[in-house]
């Protein structure tokens, strides 16, 4: 029953460095979401997926990469850390349930990164 | 992308009390959903409201959403500390993903 998985759940950084965060989905969903979540900010999105092979930006791209080359998969990159990178990280993936709008979403227990 | 406000940011109550939450826009939402996130966790949707002056009941929880679907409230009666947590309304975004409120973050203290 492991729904979205996201690793690391801890990482410490250096100005500079780059890394990617893993997430992965046993549920089929077609859609597929990152956000960051900074204090006072609610969840921001970073980038978004509608299926294999295609990804768009979201609120707050700037720094980060994404691709989604299968259903399951949708790895963040971080190119070249920077300290404004310091928040928490959520993948989500979703199904739509029908009507106007309505998806459901779950989401992974976050990666909480921070940069030095 | 439409711009979501929540109300208050804070809220600290004693166990039993009844309280409120808002959500407000300026533009009409398709559907709006409400998520409640807790410490270390990640958030998980608690309902979905999609039509003008639809209530909703999740034990406790009262959601209405507004006649004109620009609003939505999450009322909750004789609060727990098994409440605690932040407090999240979201609308549609694009490609499916969702745009939120900063949200409204919960102490329910015994």
């Amino acid at each position: 029953n492991a729904g979205v998985t996201q690793t690391p759940k801890f990482q410490v950084l250096k100005t500079g460095q780059s890394m990617t965060l893993q997430c992965a989905q046993d549920m089929n969903h077609e859609y597929m979401s990152w956000y960051r979540q900074d204090p006072g900010m609610g969840l921001r999105l970073i980038h978004y997926s509608v299926g294999a092979g295609i990804t768009d930006q979201g609120e707050v791209p700037n720094g980060y990469n994404v691709s989604r080359s299968t259903t399951e998969d949708f790895p963040l990159r971080l190119l070249s850390a920077a300290p404004s990178q310091t928040s928490v990280y959520f993948c989500a993936s979703s199904y739509y349930v029908g009507g106007s709008m309505n998806t459901e979403a779950f989401f992974g227990q976050g990666t909480r990164l921070t940069v030095v | 992308t439409q711009l979501l406000e929540q109300s208050p940011q804070f809220l600290s109550i004693q166990e039993g009390e009844n309280l409120t939450v808002y959500c407000n826009s300026s533009s009409v939402f398709s559907s709006l959903q409400w998520y409640r996130q807790e410490p270390g966790e990640g958030p998980v949707l608690l309902v979905t409201v999609v039509t003008g002056g639809e209530v909703k009941k999740l034990k406790r929880l009262t959601f209405q959403f507004g006649d004109a679907r620009k609003d939505s409230s999450l009322h909750i009666t004789a609060a727990q500390p098994g409440d605690t947590g932040l407090y999240l309304c979201a609308g549609a975004g694009p490609g499916y993903a969702l745009n939120f409120g900063k949200g409204t973050s919960l102490l329910v203290t015994p």
